[in-house]
């Protein structure tokens, strides 16, 4: 069964930083391309960034591209997300998400992690 | 960007109807749309996939459908377990967009 298990999550001032990981089971993490998802409070979902499996390309969303970095260690089977210059309007829930192989859309999500600015 | 623009934001349904939503992609998107349902506090459920594909243990009383630039979801006869917030999403381009949601309550 596949398993992510979002942390990381905190309250943290507008200008601080955060690291969220995702650790993953149940599928071989390498093979698949991996994604962020939020939700702020009273909103909708928002795409985030994604991250390619073995070859690790990534893409981001305007309004987090110069301030957030997804990486990702393959031998931990472990997603992160550093977040910098955090600012109010990042205050959400945040989903990681793996991603089908051939479609790319979400099949797996975790329960999330608050971020609060 | 491409932009997904969903419709109805709101719907109010009984147990029993016939539910559809539409989502209008900005530009073509082939058929590149999942669809997710989303309940408070839970994790997001992917239902469709490549716009009209059941995911593996979805009921069968959803279904997609569309190509290009407008795509429905359909809930033939809604269940209680299936009052939700609705999303679809493009897979054809970066940002994968979402649409703004369809919250379905009880009427």
């Amino acid at each position: 069964e596949v398993q992510l298990l979002e942390s990381g999550g905190d309250l943290v001032q507008p200008g601080g930083s955060l690291r969220l990981s995702c650790a993953a089971s149940g599928f071989t993490f390498t093979s698949f391309a991996m994604t962020w998802v939020r939700q702020a409070p009273g909103k909708g979902l928002e795409w985030v960034a994604a991250i390619g499996g073995r070859y690790s390309y990534t893409y981001y969303a305007d309004s987090v591209k110069g301030r957030f970095t997804l990486s990702r260690d393959n031998s931990k089977n472990t997603l992160y997300l550093q977040m910098n210059s955090l600012r109010a309007d990042d205050t959400a829930v945040y989903y990681c998400g793996k991603r089908a192989l051939d479609t790319g859309s979400i099949d797996s999500w975790g329960r999330g992690t608050l971020v609060t600015v | 960007d491409i932009q997904l623009t969903q419709s109805p934001s709101f719907l109010s349904a009984s147990v029993g109807d016939r539910v559809t939503i539409t989502c209008r992609a900005s530009q073509g998107i082939r058929r590149y749309l999942a669809w997710y349902q989303h309940e408070p506090g839970k994790a997001p459920k992917l239902l469709i996939y490549s716009a009209s594909t059941l995911q593996s243990g979805v009921p069968s009383r959803f279904s997609g459908s569309g190509s290009g630039t407008e795509f429905t979801l359909t809930i033939s006869s809604l269940q209680p377990e299936d009052f939700a917030t609705y999303y679809c999403q493009q897979l054809d381009d970066y940002p994968h967009t979402f649409g703004g949601g369809t919250k379905v309550e009880i009427k």
